[in-house]
C-alpha cells in the first residue's frame, strides 16, 4: 500500500460534460474526505465518508456533485454538467478514526480539473 | 469556509535562515495540524499539536499553540531550498462529524 491514489491526475473537459474522479485510500483507513482547492487558496472541505456512509456534505457541494464510497473502499466524485467555476484541484484524503489519529490526513496527489 | 488565516501570505528568505509562519483561527479546537504542499501536489502532514500542548518539536520544525489567543506558529530552522512550498494550518471543526478546515496558507520561498 503506497498511500492515497487519485486518478486521473489531470482532466480537461468541455463545459456541460460530466466527469468522474476516483480515489483509492490507504486500506486500513476508514475515513475518506474530498476537498477542493483553487489557485492560491487552502483546501475547502466538500464531503466525508466513514466506511461506506457519507456523513457530511458541504454547502459547496451543489446538486451537480455526487460522491460515493461503495463497500467502504475506493470513492468516486462525479460532477455533472461541468461549469468553468468547477476548475480546481480535487484532493482526496484518508485517515483512521479521529480518537486515535495523531497523524493527520494522508492526501493523494489530486486531480486537476480544467473546464474549457 | 476557511477557519484559519496564515500570516504572512508569502515569505522569502535565504537558505540557512529561520522561517516563522503564524496561524490564527476562530473557534475552539481539539488539535491543530500543519501541512506542506509543493507546487501542484497533494498536502503532506508535518505535525499535530493538541489543545493541551503548548509546544512541539519534530526535527527542524517547532510548533507553538496559544489557545487563549487562538493562534499557532510554525518555525522552520536552518531552512533549505527544499523547504520551498506552501504551508497550511488545519483545525478540527465539529459539525456533527469531525473534519479539518484549512487556512489560506503561507507561500515560503527559500533562496539558495
Amino acid at each position: 500500500d503506497t498511500g492515497v491514489s487519485q486518478n486521473p491526475r489531470h482532466k480537461i473537459t468541455k463545459r456541460g460534460q460530466n466527469v468522474t474522479f476516483r480515489c483509492d485510500p490507504i486500506s486500513e483507513h476508514n475515513r475518506l474526505y474530498w476537498y477542493r482547492q483553487t489557485l492560491g487558496q487552502g483546501p475547502e472541505f466538500l464531503t466525508y465518508f466513514q466506511n461506506e456512509a457519507q456523513l457530511e456534505k458541504s454547502r459547496l457541494l451543489s446538486d451537480r456533485f455526487s460522491a460515493e464510497r461503495p463497500k467502504g473502499s475506493f470513492s468516486t466524485l462525479e460532477i455533472q454538467r461541468t461549469e468553468q467555476g468547477d476548475s480546481a484541484m480535487y484532493l482526496c484524503a484518508s485517515s483512521v478514526d479521529a480518537w486515535r489519529n495523531a497523524y493527520g490526513y494522508t492526501f493523494g496527489s489530486g486531480t486537476r480539473l480544467t473546464v474549457v | 469556509s476557511q477557519q484559519g488565516e496564515e500570516d504572512p501570505q508569502a515569505l522569502s528568505i535565504q537558505e540557512g535562515e529561520n522561517a516563522t509562519m503564524n496561524c490564527s483561527y476562530k473557534t475552539s479546537i481539539n488539535n491543530l495540524q500543519w501541512y506542506r504542499q509543493n507546487s501542484g501536489r497533494g498536502l503532506v502532514h508535518l505535525i499535530l499539536i493538541r489543545s493541551n500542548e503548548r509546544e512541539k518539536h519534530s526535527g527542524r520544525l517547532r510548533v507553538t499553540l496559544d489557545t487563549s489567543k487562538k493562534s499557532s506558529s510554525l518555525l522552520i530552522t536552518a531552512s533549505r531550498a527544499a523547504d520551498t512550498a506552501s504551508y497550511f494550518c488545519a483545525t478540527d471543526e465539529y459539525s456533527g462529524t469531525y473534519k479539518y478546515i484549512f487556512g489560506t496558507g503561507t507561500r515560503l520561498k527559500v533562496l539558495a
